[in-house]
């Protein structure tokens, strides 16, 4: 059973538009979420991170929001450009700081 | 720095055998996790080491174990391997447990079982 879900494994989206990525939960125990980017032949890397007492993080052209009573978070990418495309894994981490949770991952492709 | 080293980058092993895949993390890192990634299934956790000794454990057969160095170099090893143990692992470090932002992964060890 999945706790983790992007249940879009892929997305494109154009130059300069906006990109969101979304990412659900069921483990209401998760209390830090976190994004992290892949590119093919390399290992994932950090992204941004939100905490669930926020609904709402911001890192340059990368956003974060968290909707607690959905189990719902996405993140938005303004403007997206060539570089963004990759594979992003959204994860989850319990309240009592054990491992990671991954989701399945959304391959974004952003056409020039 | 060096980064999160991994080894060998490719693997093929056919049913049954066994199979060693190498990590050494960060130098002064001293948490090691492994992760198993497969089309459509994400990152599935294996084991967290931090000290020489597991710390978590995921929800994989004993067939899957590791084991953490006092250099913090750590082995993960698959016995009797299945089609469906085909995957990336991915090995990440970081300086001690829970520094999820602080999390560096490897390039990982393709695994092909056939």
């Amino acid at each position: 059973d999945q706790q983790v879900k992007q249940n879009s494994p892929s997305l494109s989206v154009q130059e300069g538009r906006i990109s969101i990525l979304n990412c659900d939960y069921t483990n209401s125990m998760f209390d830090y979420f976190l994004w992290y980017k892949k590119y093919p032949a390399e290992g994932p890397t950090f992204l941004i991170s939100i905490s669930s007492i926020k609904d709402k993080n911001e890192d340059g052209r990368f956003t974060v929001f968290l909707n607690k009573s959905a189990k719902h978070l996405s993140l938005h990418i303004v403007p997206s450009q060539p570089g963004d495309s990759a594979v992003y894994f959204c994860a989850a981490r319990d309240n009592a700081g054990n491992m990671l949770t991954f989701g399945g991952g959304t391959r974004l492709m952003v056409k020039p | 720095k060096a980064g999160v080293t991994q080894t060998p980058r490719y693997l093929i092993k056919t049913r049954g055998q066994q199979v060693t895949l190498s990590c050494s993390p960060i130098s002064g890192h001293r948490s090691v996790s492994w992760y198993q990634q497969t089309p459509g299934q994400g990152l599935q956790f294996l084991f967290e080491y931090f000290s020489e000794t597991q710390r978590n454990k995921g929800n994989f057969p004993g067939r899957f174990s590791g084991r953490q160095f006092s250099n913090s170099r750590s082995e993960m090893n698959v016995s009797t391997l299945e089609l469906g143990d085909s995957a990336l692992y991915l090995c990440a470090s970081s300086l001690a447990p829970g520094l999820n932002e602080k999390l560096f992964f490897g390039s990982g060890t393709q695994l092909s079982v056939l």
